[in-house]
C-alpha cells in the first residue's frame, strides 16, 4: 500500500515570498490533515479536511495560509507571504474515516521549510 | 484547551538499558492517547489507548494509560540504537479526531 506522498521534500524561500506544497493521502482515505512542526515541538494542527470540506481550521494563520482539497484527494497548503516564524516541518497525514481509529493517523515525510 | 506534557525531553541510554517515557495530560473529554515514533520526519503509530490499566505490547515496546491520573508511560527494553528517535505522545477529544501532541522526548541510544 503506498503512503502519504508530500512534494517537495525541502524549500528555501526568502521571506515575503510565497510556497506550495502538495500532498496526495493514502488511497480511500476520507479525511486530511495538514500539522506545522518547529523544530523541538510537536507538531500542530493547521487545518483538517473531510473530503473537501474542511472541518477545522481554528489554528490555521489565515491572513497568510491557506489550504485546498480539490476534488477530495490531493491537497494543496500555501502561505504567502512567508515570515521567517514559519520555518519548519510541515507534515502530512490521512486518516480512513473521520473519528474512525480514534486517531491513528498515517504521516507522510513532510516539507522543510526555511524561510531566511 | 488541550495540553500534552512530556517527560524527559531528552535521554542518552547504552544499549541494553531499559527506559521509561512520561506523558501527562489535560484534555476535556478525553477519547485516546496514542504514541507514535518519529525518525527523521514522519511520526509511525505505535499503541493507541483508550481504557485504563490494560497494557499494549509490541515486542520490547509496551504502554499502558492511567485515566484517573491522566498519564501514560511508555517502556522499551533491551534498547537498541535504532530505538533512536523521538517518541511523540498525543490525546484526542470526543468531539473529533484532532491530535493534540507534546513536545516529544528525543531519545538516543548509544552502542
Amino acid at each position: 500500500e503506498a503512503g502519504v506522498a508530500q512534494s517537495p521534500r525541502y524549500k528555501i524561500i526568502e521571506k515575503r515570498q510565497s510556497v506550495a506544497f502538495w500532498c496526495n493521502p493514502i488511497s480511500g482515505h476520507a479525511t486530511l490533515y495538514w500539522y506545522q512542526q518547529i523544530l523541538g515541538q510537536g507538531p500542530k494542527l493547521l487545518i483538517q479536511f473531510q473530503n473537501n470540506g474542511v472541518v477545522d481550521d481554528s489554528q490555521l494563520p489565515k491572513d497568510r495560509f491557506s489550504a485546498e482539497r480539490l476534488k477530495g484527494v490531493d491537497s494543496t497548503l500555501k502561505i504567502q507571504p512567508a515570515k521567517l516564524e514559519d520555518s519548519a516541518v510541515y507534515l502530512c497525514a490521512s486518516s480512513l474515516v473521520r473519528g474512525q481509529g480514534l486517531g491513528k493517523l498515517f504521516f507522510g515525510s513532510g516539507t522543510q521549510l526555511s524561510v531566511l | 484547551e488541550d495540553k500534552v506534557v512530556q517527560s524527559p525531553l531528552s535521554l542518552v541510554v547504552h544499549e541494553g538499558d531499559t527506559v521509561t517515557l512520561n506523558c501527562s495530560y489535560e484534555v476535556t473529554n478525553f477519547r485516546s492517547l496514542l504514541w507514535y515514533k518519529q525518525e527523521k520526519k514522519a511520526p509511525t503509530f505505535l499503541f493507541m489507548l483508550t481504557s485504563s490499566g490494560i497494557e499494549k505490547k509490541s515486542g520490547r515496546l509496551s504502554s499502558i494509560l492511567d485515566k484517573k491520573e491522566l498519564f501514560s508511560i511508555l517502556n522499551i527494553t533491551a534498547t537498541q540504537t535504532g530505538d533512536s528517535a523521538i517518541y511523540l505522545c498525543a490525546v484526542t477529544e470526543t468531539s473529533g479526531s484532532r491530535l493534540t501532541f507534546g513536545e516529544g522526548t528525543q531519545l538516543t541510544v548509544n552502542p
